[in-house]
Formats: structure tokens, sequence, C-alpha cells
């Protein structure tokens, strides 16, 4: 039961331009989320969280937005450069118990590409 | 800092056959977790170590997969017999506590079972 959905598998943002990822969740316990970034051959890389209490969260050319009501949350690169083209996952955490910590569910992925 | 080690980085097996990972996590680093990432998913925790203790292993297969963590540092992944459903990467992430939601990945291994 995937309960963190990346709807679109793929996207392509010319430079210079907005780049938008999408992620749904259907679990309503989570409390954060996170957008990890993989190259290939590599493991997946930290970008960006937010917690269930915020609604925005701002790094640099990286914004994450959540609507807790739509349980929505996407990801918008502004301005996209040639090197942000990686595939984008997007995870959702919540208390496992107080013994175990946090146990991250992440979606699909979205594979952006960014042309010159 | 260095960063998640694993080895082996490919690995070919015939179903059937056994198989071990490695894992070296970044030092000073209590929590350690093992996913199974299947071409065009999302990785998928099988397993999550604090320390030497498991401390949540619900979604590994545990009639053919085993993992260990004996001195709290490195981890060993292994399955024994391997199937075809199991040709997946296999990555291995900690994080410096437990209650940390941001986990630092290693390459991962890319295993292919014929």
């Amino acid at each position: 039961d995937q309960q963190v959905k990346q709807n679109s598998p793929s996207l392509s943002v010319q430079e210079g331009r907005i780049s938008i990822l999408n992620c749904d969740y259907t679990n309503s316990m989570f409390d954060y989320f996170l957008w990890y970034k993989k190259y290939p051959a590599e493991g997946p890389t930290f970008l960006i969280s937010i917690s269930s209490i915020k609604d925005k969260n701002e790094d640099g050319r990286f914004t994450v937005f959540l609507n807790k009501s739509a349980k929505h949350l996407s990801l918008h690169i502004v301005p996209s450069q040639p090197g942000d083209s990686a595939v984008y996952f997007c995870a959702a955490s919540a208390l496992l118990n107080s013994n175990s910590g946090y146990a991250l569910n992440f979606g699909k992925g979205t594979s952006l590409l960014v042309t010159p | 800092e260095a960063g998640v080690a694993q080895s082996p980085r490919y690995k070919i097996i015939e179903k059937r056959q056994s198989v071990a990972f490695w894992c070296n996590p970044i030092s000073g680093h209590a929590t350690l977790y093992w996913y199974q990432q299947i071409l065009g998913q999302g990785p998928k925790l099988l397993i999550q170590f604090q320390n030497n203790g498991v401390v949540d292993d619900s979604q590994l297969p545990k009639d053919r997969f085993s993992a260990e963590r004996l001195k709290g540092v490195d981890s060993t992944l292994k399955i024994q017999p391997a199937k075809l459903e199991d040709s997946a990467v296999y990555l291995c992430a900690s994080s410096l506590v437990r209650a940390s939601y941001e986990q630092y990945f290693g390459p991962g291994t890319r295993l292919t079972v014929t």
C-alpha cells in the first residue's frame, strides 16, 4: 500500500524556469516530510524538509510547500539549473514508537530533466 | 567527513544462492538502516538498528533475509536463498541519533538474481 505518491514519473523544464514536483500522502499520522535527490549510481541525498506544523520552508533555490488539508506537498526549484537533473524522492515520516524513532516512507520518485 | 560505505557495489548471483552485503556507517552514527529499492520504486525500509539492537524489522522477509550489527558499527545484510524478485539496489543509511529524520545514504549495492 503506497502511502506516499508521486504521480509524475518525469518532468522536463528549461534552464532558468521553475520546476514544481508534487507529492501526495494518505497517512494523516505523518508529521515530517522530506525531499531527497538521487543521481545515478549514488545513494539519495537529503535536500530539504518540512515539519507538519509549517506550511512553507525555504532553502536557497528550493522551497517546499505543505498543504495538510489536501495531504499534498510540493517542491519548487527556482531557477532550475542543468545540475538539478536527478530523481527526486518525496518521503514522509511518523514516529513509530518511543524506542524505534522514525521510519521514512518514500514515493516512487520523479525524474527531473533541466535542459539548457 | 567520510560518508556511508557499502560493498560490493554490484553483485550477480543465481537464484537459490546466498549473498551478503556490507555497510560501514558514518562515524558516530548510532542508527543504521537497510533499504531495498526495486527498479522504479522508492526505497523501502527493511531493518533499523539502534547501536547493535534491532528496533524495527517488520518489513524484513525473515525466512530468507537476516541482518546483524554486532559491535554497533558495521552491519551485514544476508539473503539466503535468493529469489528473482530480490533483484534490487540495497541501500544502507545512517543517522546521528535515533530521533533523526535526516538519513545519510551510501551508494548502494545493485543485486541481480538470474
